[in-house]
C-alpha cells in the first residue's frame, strides 16, 4: 500500500514553460514535505520543503504547494531549463517519529529546448 | 568538503557470495541511513543508525541483512548469501541530527549474477 504516490511517471515539457509535478500521500501523520531531485547515477539532492503549517514555499524558480485537505501537494517550475531535466521524488515525513522520508516513486522530468 | 562517500560504486557478486557496501557520512554527521532503489521505484528506508546504535531498523529484511556504524570508520551494509533480487542501487545518506536534512551519496549499483 503505496502512502506517497506520483501518478505521472514521467513529464515533458517545452523550455520556458511550467512543469507541474504532483504527488497524493494517504498519511495524515506527514506534516514535513521534502522533494528531491535525482539525476541519473547520483544520489537524490534536497530541493524545498514545506511544512504542514504552510500552503505554500517559494525558492527561486521552485515552488511548493501544499493542499491539506485533499492531502496532495505539487512542485512548480517556471521557468523549465533543460538542467533541469531529472527525476524528482516527493518525500514526507511526521515529526513525531524518527524523521524518515517515505519516497515516491518519482517522476522523470524532461525538459526539450 | 567531502560529501557523503559511498564505495564501491558497482559490486558485482554470484549467489550465495556476501556483499559489503560501505559509506562514510559527511564530517561532523553522526547520523546514517541506508535505503534501496529497486528499478522503476522509490527509495525504500532500510535502517537508521547513530555512532555504534541502530536506531531504527524496520525497513531492513529480517534474514541476511545487516548493517553496523562503529566509533572508527564508515557504516558498513553487509547482506550475506546473496539472491538474484537482491540486485539495486543502495544509498546512503547522512545527517547532523535526526531532523536535519539527509545528504545522500551516490550509491552503489549491486548486482547479482
Amino acid at each position: 500500500d503505496q502512502q506517497v504516490k506520483q501518478n505521472s511517471p514521467s513529464l515533458s515539457v517545452q523550455e520556458g514553460r511550467i512543469s507541474i509535478l504532483n504527488c497524493d500521500y494517504t498519511n495524515s501523520m506527514f506534516d514535513y514535505f521534502l522533494w528531491y531531485k535525482k539525476y541519473p547515477a547520483e544520489g537524490p539532492t534536497f530541493l524545498i520543503s514545506i511544512s504542514s503549517i504552510k500552503d505554500k514555499n517559494e525558492d527561486g524558480r521552485f515552488t511548493v504547494f501544499l493542499n491539506k485537505s485533499a492531502k496532495h501537494l505539487s512542485l512548480h517550475i517556471v521557468p523549465s531549463q533543460p538542467g533541469d531535466s531529472a527525476v524528482y521524488f516527493c518525500a514526507p515525513h511526521a515529526s513525531g517519529g524518527s524523521y524518515i522520508p517515505t519516497f515516491g516513486r518519482g517522476t522523470s522530468l524532461i525538459v526539450h529546448p | 568538503n567531502a560529501g557523503v562517500m559511498q564505495n564501491p560504486r558497482h559490486l558485482v557478486r554470484r549467489r550465495g557470495q556476501e556483499a559489503r557496501l560501505r559509506c562514510s557520512p559527511m564530517k561532523g554527521h553522526s547520523h546514517v541511513y541506508w535505503y534501496r532503489q529497486l528499478p522503476e521505484e522509490g527509495l525504500k528506508f532500510m535502517v537508521y543508525l547513530q555512532k555504534e546504535n541502530i536506531i531504527d531498523e524496520s525497513g531492513m529484511p529480517k534474514e541476511r541483512f545487516s548493517a553496523e556504524f562503529p566509533k572508527e570508520g564508515p557504516s558498513i551494509l553487509r547482506i550475506q548469501q546473496v539472491v538474484r533480487g537482491d540486485s539495486a542501487a543502495y544509498f546512503c545518506a547522512s545527517s547532523k541530527g535526526k531532523n536535519q536534512p539527509q545528504h545522500f551519496g551516490d550509491g552503489t549499483r549491486l548486482s547479482i549474477l
